[in-house]
Formats: structure tokens, C-alpha cells, sequence
């Protein structure tokens, strides 16, 4: 089975950079895109990086995606945090057997 | 605008059965490929199943999780796509989200989510 593995949580001070960690098993992440979302309490996921390192319209340029083949593992970059960044992000991918899997998520605090 | 509205959440025993909808609007529903998601409190989302268009014979795919006990349907003409669950277990409480991928590779467009518990 395919599966995308998340810190549990990270920390980080306002106007730090903070990397949150999605590494594969089970298969090479780096066969499909990955999806970067952010959700906060009692709403649905949005996305803030498509297709490994894309930025949807509206989203800042301070979020940034990247894909290392080297260690499996995406990772999802944001610089000159902000209160507002607070939130549960979650890692989401393909799998060649028609799956859609998604990481167990990474609560951010920005303190 | 692309809507997504979620119904037909509740409580329901274990081993009983719920239907959902999901009614959409804003988007060419028919060529669109439909997904349910779910989350049970405190988890991340888990990815359910879809249903393809006409044009793929409304192919459908399911997570192992929920293979064998839940079927997902739709109905072009209303601009429908449902998910029909049987066999429910307690670890099938969770908010149940319709969602359609956007010109991406990314579920854009999601619900607001329905909440089924299943509890005796």
C-alpha cells in the first residue's frame, strides 16, 4: 500500500521559515503529483501547492512545494510565517492503482 | 461558481446502511469525475472512492477501507453523485465531503461536508 507519512506537528516563530516534511512508501513519490492543503477548524481542505510545486492563484509566493526523489519525501516551504498560517496541512497523492492517499497531516503553530 | 452540497448525513446503527448526496452546480457535472473524501474528527482525510464520467462508463474505484460495503452512483440528469454505505462500522463516523478535481491535479472544489455517526 501506498502511504504519505507527516510530522505529527511543527513549530515555528512569525516571520521564520517552517518545512513540512510527506515521505513515500510503498511506491516513489515521485511517479505522481503531490498536493499541498491547508485546512483550519471546521472547514474544507484548500489547496496552496498543486502538482509537486505549482501555486494556485491567491495563494502568496511564501508557500513553496519541492520533490526529492533522493529521500521519497515531498516538502512543502513557508517563509515569513504569519499567524494566519495556522493551520493543519495535509500531503496528497496518486497511486497507479486508481488510489488517492493522503498524509495523516501536520498541525503548524506559529508562536 | 462551482457548488458541491452534501445531505443525508446521520446517526445510523452499526450494520445499518445511509445514502448521501452530493448536488452540484457551476461546472459540466457530466464530464466531470466525482470523489468522496471523509474525516473522522481529529484525522486527516481519507480518499473513499470515485465515479468517472459517461464517457468512461461511469468507472468506478473505492478505497480498500470501504470496498465491498459502499457503491457510489450518480445521475446526470440532476446533477447528482451519491454514495450508498451498508454494512457500517463504528470506524465509519466521519464528515463526508463530495469533491472534484480542478484543471489541476488538485481536489479544488469540496463541500461543506455531512456528518454520519454510526453508533448503537
Amino acid at each position: 500500500n501506498f502511504m504519505l507519512t507527516q510530522p505529527h506537528s511543527v513549530s515555528e516563530s512569525p516571520g521564520k521559515t517552517v518545512t513540512i516534511s510527506c515521505t513515500g512508501s510503498g511506491g516513489s513519490i515521485a511517479t505522481n503529483y503531490v498536493q499541498w492543503y491547508q485546512q483550519r477548524p471546521g472547514s474544507a481542505p484548500t489547496t496552496v501547492i498543486y502538482e509537486d510545486n505549482q501555486r494556485p492563484s491567491g495563494v502568496p509566493d511564501r508557500f513553496s512545494g519541492s520533490i526529492d526523489s533522493s529521500s521519497n519525501s515531498a516538502s512543502l516551504t513557508i517563509s515569513g510565517l504569519m499567524t494566519e498560517d495556522e493551520a493543519d496541512y495535509y500531503c496528497q497523492s496518486y497511486h497507479n492503482n486508481d488510489l488517492w492517499v493522503f498524509g495523516g497531516g501536520t498541525k503548524l503553530t506559529v508562536l | 461558481e462551482v457548488q458541491l452540497v452534501e445531505s443525508g448525513g446521520g446517526l445510523v446503527q452499526p450494520g445499518g446502511s445511509l445514502k448521501l448526496s452530493c448536488a452540484a452546480s457551476g461546472f459540466t457535472f457530466s464530464g466531470s469525475a466525482m470523489h468522496w473524501v471523509r474525516q473522522a474528527s481529529g484525522k486527516g482525510p481519507e480518499w473513499v472512492g470515485r465515479i468517472r464520467s459517461k464517457g468512461y462508463d461511469y468507472a468506478t474505484a473505492y478505497a480498500l477501507s470501504v470496498k465491498g460495503r459502499f457503491t457510489i452512483s450518480r445521475d446526470d440528469s440532476k446533477n447528482t453523485a451519491y454514495l450508498q454505505m451498508s454494512s457500517l462500522k463504528t470506524e465509519d463516523t466521519a464528515v463526508y465531503y463530495c469533491t472534484v478535481l480542478g484543471v489541476s491535479s488538485s481536489f479544488d472544489y469540496w463541500g461543506q461536508g455531512t456528518l454520519v455517526t454510526v453508533s448503537s
